[in-house]
């Protein structure tokens, strides 16, 4: 039940095109969304996060759509460009439980090609 | 403001031997986090911790390993008797505050077992 399951595993895009990534949960009790970006050789990187109470926020380049009935959500990178190459997980805690611990999925490396 | 700091960023060590992981937070935050990165997987909660106190371990594993956080200095994750499946990469995050959402990450430890 403290899965979350990511896909796809890896992803290429032409630079300008939309990147998109998809995360499930089955814990109805996360009440927080966040993504991470990491390079490699370096720690994650908090990108964008949504709680429960919106279906969709947007920042920039990236936005988070939230489907809670479907208990999924995904990460559109619109206008990719060679830099956000590099991997991206999604994650869900429980703010309101100890400590807020993030349960990652899997990851998405991404390749922008030029 | 410095971010997270751990040291050292590369270690190795021989079966058997002991590993030493360093976590210095953010400035503010009195509050820790460790995961673990397998290669090729996404990262896994291991241990929170307050200063002084550990407040949820439920994702570390039994015997070996062991996390501090003492009222002075940084929070230091052991691992005694290493072996090969203990390689990975070890990443502390930290907060100002339990009950939030933003966790910060440092840029990791990475751990090779000969």
């Amino acid at each position: 039940q403290q899965q979350v399951k990511q896909s796809p595993q890896s992803l290429i895009v032409q630079k300008g095109g939309i990147s998109i990534i998809n995360c499930a949960y089955e814990n109805t009790a996360f009440d927080y969304f966040p993504w991470y970006q990491q390079f490699p050789g370096k720690g994650p990187a908090l990108l964008i996060a949504i709680r429960p109470d919106v279906s969709e926020k947007k920042e920039g380049r990236f936005t988070i759509s939230f489907n809670k009935s479907a208990k999924q959500f995904s990460l559109h990178i619109m206008d990719s460009q060679p830099g956000d190459s590099a991997t991206y997980f999604c994650a869900a805690s429980m703010i309101k439980a100890a400590g807020n611990k993030l349960t990652f999925g899997g990851g998405t490396r991404v390749l922008v090609k030029p | 403001n410095a971010g997270v700091m751990q040291n050292p960023r590369h270690l190795v060590r021989r079966r058997g031997q002991e590993a030493r992981l360093r976590c210095s937070p953010m400035k503010g935050h009195s509050h820790v986090y460790w995961y673990r990165q397998l290669p090729e997987e996404g990262l896994k909660f291991m241990v929170y911790l307050q200063k002084e106190n550990i407040i949820d371990e439920s994702g570390m594993p039994k015997e070996r390993f062991s996390a501090e956080f003492p009222k002075e200095g940084p929070s230091i994750l052991r691992i005694q008797q290493v072996v090969r499946g203990d390689s990975a990469a070890y990443f502390c995050a930290s907060s100002p505050q339990g009950f939030t959402d933003t966790q910060y990450f440092g840029p990791g430890t990475r751990l090779t077992v000969l």
